[in-house]
């Protein structure tokens, strides 16, 4: 069965440092999105994308996050100067979309980010 | 804004036992989905069950229910004949237009 992948399960990193998180969708998706999940709170959409340009972001999405399908089957979710408090689980999902209408969103393993 | 709101941080039931968890949202879009995901340890989340806004019959899937009130904005997961492997966060989730809002969980323990 296909499904998402997500690479490293586990990064460290030092506050200011740039990170990126890698995604593979599952292969004949076209929407992409990520989340973020802090530790012990509720999971909070960040960004969806699709057909290479943002279509939806979050407040918390700011400046100092990017998204880019660099190629034909990753998706990467950046984060410039990293914070202590963007330390957090990060899902990618990937549906099959397009349009209003829901297509169920297929959630990758996470990667678990901590920023020191 | 979209809000959902989960009361219950935690709930625990006896295996083989029914619990319901509830959930309410807020809305002014007409046309919307509503979701359980399960987050058990390994922190991926599944997509439990679903029910799309426009639909008045209440969705099932074997032992996962759901009441779905829309006049009422409350949308509850009724998990039948409990199983161990049911121990997980449950997500209640609401979704229109590529947006999906999270409520904060509830951790359900099935005990034997």
């Amino acid at each position: 069965e296909p499904e998402v992948t997500q690479t490293p399960s586990h990064q460290v990193t030092q506050m200011g440092q740039e990170v990126i998180l890698r995604c593979v969708p599952i292969s004949n998706h076209l929407y992409f999105y990520w989340y973020r999940q802090i530790l012990g709170q509720k999971v909070e959409f960040l960004v969806s994308f699709y057909n290479n340009e943002i279509s939806e972001k979050s407040e918390i999405f700011d400046d100092q996050f990017s998204v880019e399908r660099p190629d034909g089957s990753n998706f990467t979710l950046k984060i410039r100067s990293t914070k202590l408090e963007d330390s957090a689980m990060y899902f990618c999902a990937s549906s099959i979309g397009p349009g209003r209408l829901y297509n169920e969103q297929f959630f990758g393993p996470g990667t678990r980010l901590t920023v020191l | 804004a979209q809000t959902v709101t989960q009361s219950q941080p935690e709930m625990s039931v006896q295996e083989a036992e029914t619990v319901t968890l509830s959930c309410t949202y807020d809305t002014s879009e007409s046309n919307y989905y509503l979701f359980w995901y399960k987050q058990p340890p390994s922190r991926q989340m599944i997509l439990v069950i679903r029910q799309e806004a426009y639909k008045q019959q209440n969705a099932t899937e074997n032992r996962f229910s759901v009441n779905f009130q829309k006049a009422a904005k409350s949308f509850s997961l009724k998990i039948s004949d409990s199983q161990l492997g049911d121990t997980a966060m449950y997500f209640c989730a609401w979704y229109n237009n590529n947006d999906m809002r999270f409520g904060a969980g509830t951790r359900l323990t099935v005990k034997p």
